[in-house]
């Protein structure tokens, strides 16, 4: 059974770098029939996503949050990695990562996610 | 961006029941939707995807239709483990995927 579980520091000060950690267990991140994302949830809010990655290290990012994000994979670790910068309190959430599946015409959903982590954004 | 609006926000609604719960897409996006299910402090749970297909392990109660811009997503009998909030999500473009803002679907 695939399992993504996430990992990264809980607090984070504003303007600093918030740096998350996906790892993938049950399942390789290196196949060819997946992507790899992040998506987060601000408190009582909905979901955003944040970007996605593939095992090669092509990456696209949601235009609203591209400036400031970074997806990275480290497939002999079966890991991949978010890089937020300049964080504000607008940046407090849940981020979760998640496994993109489908393939056809190049359209991806999310299949399987981690629990998720919250990230609080606070001096 | 696809502006994606459920309706209703909130559905209250008791055990045995038939609901359903509506997604609008700002621009057509054929078939490209999915359905999750998140319970409160939980990660969403896939339900459908490509608008109508179940997704394996959900149960049959369970149901997705629509297309362009109009979906919905019909409970056909609800059980006590269905009351959660559910949310739509465009895959039509990735530039950027988008969700709806949820539907919390209530005890009466």
């Amino acid at each position: 059974q695939l399992q993504l579980q996430e990992s990264g520091p809980g607090l984070v000060k504003p303007s600093e770098t918030l740096s998350l950690t996906c790892t993938v267990s049950g399942g390789s991140i290196s196949s060819s029939s997946y992507y790899w994302g992040w998506i987060r949830q601000p408190p009582g809010k909905e979901l955003e996503w944040i970007g996605s990655i593939y095992y090669s290290g092509s990456t696209y990012y949601n235009p609203s949050l591209k400036s400031r994000v970074t997806i990275s994979i480290d497939t002999s670790k079966n890991q991949f990695s978010l890089k937020l910068s300049s964080v504000t309190a607008a940046d407090t959430a849940v981020y979760y990562c998640a496994r993109l599946r489908g393939g056809s015409y190049s359209k991806y959903y999310f299949d399987y996610w981690g629990q998720g982590t919250l990230v609080t954004v606070s001096s | 961006d696809i502006q994606m609006t459920q309706s209703p926000s909130t559905l209250s609604a008791s055990v045995g029941d038939r609901v359903t719960i509506t997604c609008r897409a700002s621009q057509s996006i054929s078939t490209w939707l999915a359905w999750y299910q998140q319970k409160a402090g939980t990660a969403p749970k896939l339900l459908i995807y490509k608008a109508s297909s179940l997704e394996s392990g959900v149960p049959s109660r369970f149901s997705g239709s629509g297309s362009e811009t109009e979906f919905t997503l019909t409970i056909s009998s609800l059980q006590p483990d269905d009351f959660a909030t559910y949310y739509c999500q465009q895959y039509n473009t990735y530039s950027p995927y988008t969700f709806g803002q949820g539907t919390k679907l209530e005890i009466k």
